[in-house]
């Protein structure tokens, strides 16, 4: 089994609103990754959780706030959001964050902030 | 950090024709993977394969690592395989894939 599952599929939020999104794998992996990416682009790297420890984060803005309760769930807090985060967040896994391991992806969550 | 560059950026096909598609990267990589993003946005996975070659079906990849270059095969195009084409290589800094431009593939019945 490869499937990493991302819930919810799409998300609209305003401005002021707190919301969550969460990423979910059950292939024993130690690594995980979120991803954003806007419309006719390449995925950008946001985060990297390497044994439920925060090992990279791209100097992404503080209104997002990755969490990793255990080593199969990834959360990713949003707090005043600006419509320009607005993208599709991917999530993703790999056995470990050496650079070496196939990372498989989640499908998703497509976020409107209005 | 690495640069990946692909190309073409966009290719349109009769249904059953053949197709290459390269991923060029500025350094040495420890990880390189082809992916398909369908038009609901899910990346799939179509090859690890750092060097050397390997085939699934009706595709194939081929990386020369020395000569830092990497090609995908697409044999008798489906209208399936409509999508976007990412090729993403890593080295050993922390599993970060870097992501090349795209090659957007549009095969036409």
């Amino acid at each position: 089994d490869t499937e990493v599952t991302q819930t919810p599929k799409h998300l609209v939020m305003g401005m002021t609103n707190k919301k969550s999104l969460k990423c979910e794998q059950h292939m024993g992996h130690r690594a995980m990754y979120w991803y954003k990416q806007k419309a006719k682009k390449p995925p950008e790297l946001m985060f990297v959780y390497s044994y439920e420890k925060l090992s990279i984060n791209e100097s992404v803005p503080s209104r997002f706030s990755p969490e990793c309760p255990n080593s199969s769930l990834l959360n990713l807090h949003l707090h005043a959001l600006q419509p320009e985060d607005s993208a599709l967040y991917l999530c993703a896994s790999s056995q470990i964050s050496r650079g070496t391991d196939t990372q498989y992806f989640g499908p998703g969550t497509r976020l409107t902030v209005l | 950090g690495i640069q990946v560059e692909q190309s073409p950026p966009d290719l349109i096909l009769q249904e059953g024709a053949n197709s290459t598609l390269r991923c060029n990267f500025s350094d040495s990589v420890n990880n390189l993977q082809w992916f398909h993003q369908n038009p609901w946005g899910q990346l799939i996975n179509l090859f690890y394969i750092p060097s050397g070659t390997k085939q699934n079906g009706r595709l194939s990849a081929t990386t020369v690592a020395t000569e830092r270059y990497s090609l995908l095969y697409i044999s008798s195009s489906q209208t399936t395989d409509s999508g976007v084409y990412f090729c993403a290589g890593a080295y050993n800094q922390g599993g970060k894939l870097i992501f090349g431009q795209g090659t957007e593939l549009s095969v036409k019945p």
